[in-house]
């Protein structure tokens, strides 16, 4: 069975902070692994995907992430915080014998602190 | 492209009530889903579709109904509103092989 757990419900960084949100993710079939990202009364957008190729995969607004297959972990980082990266995130894994459904983490909301 | 739109984007409903929530996209994608957001839960799967003619149950399906007649629209259909099914609703689609979903603008709905 595929799951997502995320670490922390809530963050809070000053600006100009490390940001990281932590996901680890249970599959037994190499999983695609998706952090999206939800502004207030807004739809999810995608920021990053890891599909088996990088590690290391960059997103949008300065995001990056690390797939780290012996620790079953996909954190979300940026390395300087910005006001305008408040939101919720969304960890989620897809894998290939399950079709194109998508098991998603519970969310983290991120605050930053002026 | 429009990519995914639903509507209405806000309903109230009563105890009872039945209604249909609409999901289109114009990317000629074959998967289609409907999820339910509440808080602290993140997203749960209620129904989804490989293709047209194909649904199957999610997550949490009870209460719900869907079809999918053609590769555009997958509405989702509350038979007997409850108020346990106040939540908001997002529908996504996935294009095969691109593994990765486009969300429409969600559905707020409130049961009294």
């Amino acid at each position: 069975a595929q799951s997502v757990t995320q670490l922390g419900s809530h963050v809070s960084v000053s600006e100009g902070a490390l940001v990281l949100l932590r996901c680890n993710y249970s599959s037994s079939v190499p999983p695609y692994l998706f952090w999206y990202v939800q502004y207030p009364n807004q739809g999810l957008q995608l920021l990053l995907k890891y599909t088996s190729a990088a590690t290391l995969v960059k997103g949008i607004n300065g995001f990056e992430a690390e797939f780290k297959k012996s620790e079953t972990s996909f954190h979300l980082t940026k390395p300087s915080a910005h006001m305008s990266d408040a939101a919720e995130y969304f960890c989620a894994v897809s894998v290939t014998n399950t079709g194109n459904q998508f098991y998603f983490g519970t969310g983290t909301s991120l605050t930053v602190i002026p | 492209n429009a990519g995914v739109t639903q509507t209405p984007k806000f309903q109230v409903l009563k105890t009872g009530q039945s209604m249909t929530l609409q999901c289109a996209q114009d990317m000629n994608h074959e998967y289609m889903s409907w999820y339910r957001q509440d808080p602290g839960m993140g997203l749960r799967l209620i129904h989804y579709s490989v293709g047209a003619g194909i649904t199957d149950q999610g997550e949490v399906p009870n209460g719900y109904n869907v079809s999918r007649s053609t590769t555009e629209d997958f509405p989702l259909r509350l038979l007997s509103a409850a108020p346990s099914q106040t939540s908001v609703y997002f529908c996504a689609s996935t294009g095969q092989g691109l593994r990765e979903q486009y969300f429409g603008p969600g559905t707020r709905l409130t049961v009294t």
